[in-house]
């Protein structure tokens, strides 16, 4: 999973909650990405980052919000989770940005299911 | 809008048998395709990516054709084995899109029995 580590890996929580998912990279790759995929679904962008503390949002961003403080560490919060946001989440990077020829490279997901 | 259509959604083939996948795109200005693999509990790993000017790439016993004109790619494995049950991917990018300018596939969903 060329160097992309996403924590924790499953999580079970509650509807109010709030969650953080996380995603550490040793690539030092400047573009880091939140994804989620769902059944039925192709894989949606959620936010990304184009540099430290430089982020903007993508296709299904509400309910989510994203920081990033370090290269290699790349947040993603749901401030009151809902059932809707149950989903795996993907992390990855690239070197160049996402629609170049740069090979996106993802980490192994997060199981999140929100009761 | 842009779109990606992957067909079948999902195949089921004897190993040893080759099969070849399907994906229709709309998705202008086309700058490149891409085809990931996706096994079961992983993210997507990329397969190839190719560009306007690329008909045919391979990349082990996986080939991806691009027919930028009808805007359709293909993508054909020979010999299947095992390994190669997952779920594939089609991706396509849009010239000066940025980190948002790709439009993901739902993926066909490939078993390879023994």
């Amino acid at each position: 999973d060329a160097g992309i580590t996403q924590s924790p890996r499953h999580k079970v929580t509650e509807t109010g909650t709030p969650v953080t998912l996380r995603c550490h990279q040793t690539e030092n790759h400047r573009y880091m990405y939140w994804y989620r995929q769902d059944p039925g679904h192709g894989l949606r962008l959620i936010h990304y980052s184009y540099g430290v503390k430089d982020t903007d949002k993508g296709e299904v961003s509400d309910g989510y919000s994203v920081s990033r403080s370090k290269t290699e560490d790349f947040l993603l919060t749901l401030e009151s989770a809902t059932s809707s946001q149950t989903s795996v989440y993907f992390c990855a990077i690239s070197e160049s940005r996402g629609a170049g020829t740069d090979t996106q490279y993802f980490g192994p997901g997060t199981r999140l299911t929100v009761l | 809008k842009n779109q990606v259509e992957q067909s079948p959604q999902s195949l089921i083939i004897l190993e040893g048998k080759n099969c070849t996948l399907q994906c229709n795109y709309t998705v202008s200005p086309f700058s490149n395709l891409r085809w990931y693999k996706q096994d079961t509990g992983r993210g997507p790993v990329s397969l190839t990516i190719m560009t306007f000017s690329e008909n045919t790439k391979s990349n082990g016993r996986y080939t991806a054709t691009l027919d930028a004109d009808t805007k359709q790619s293909s993508l054909h494995i020979t010999a299947s084995q095992l390994s190669d049950s997952a779920s594939y991917i089609c991706v396509v990018s849009a010239s000066g899109g940025g980190a948002d300018g790709l439009t993901f596939g739902k993926g066909t969903h490939l078993i390879i029995q023994p």
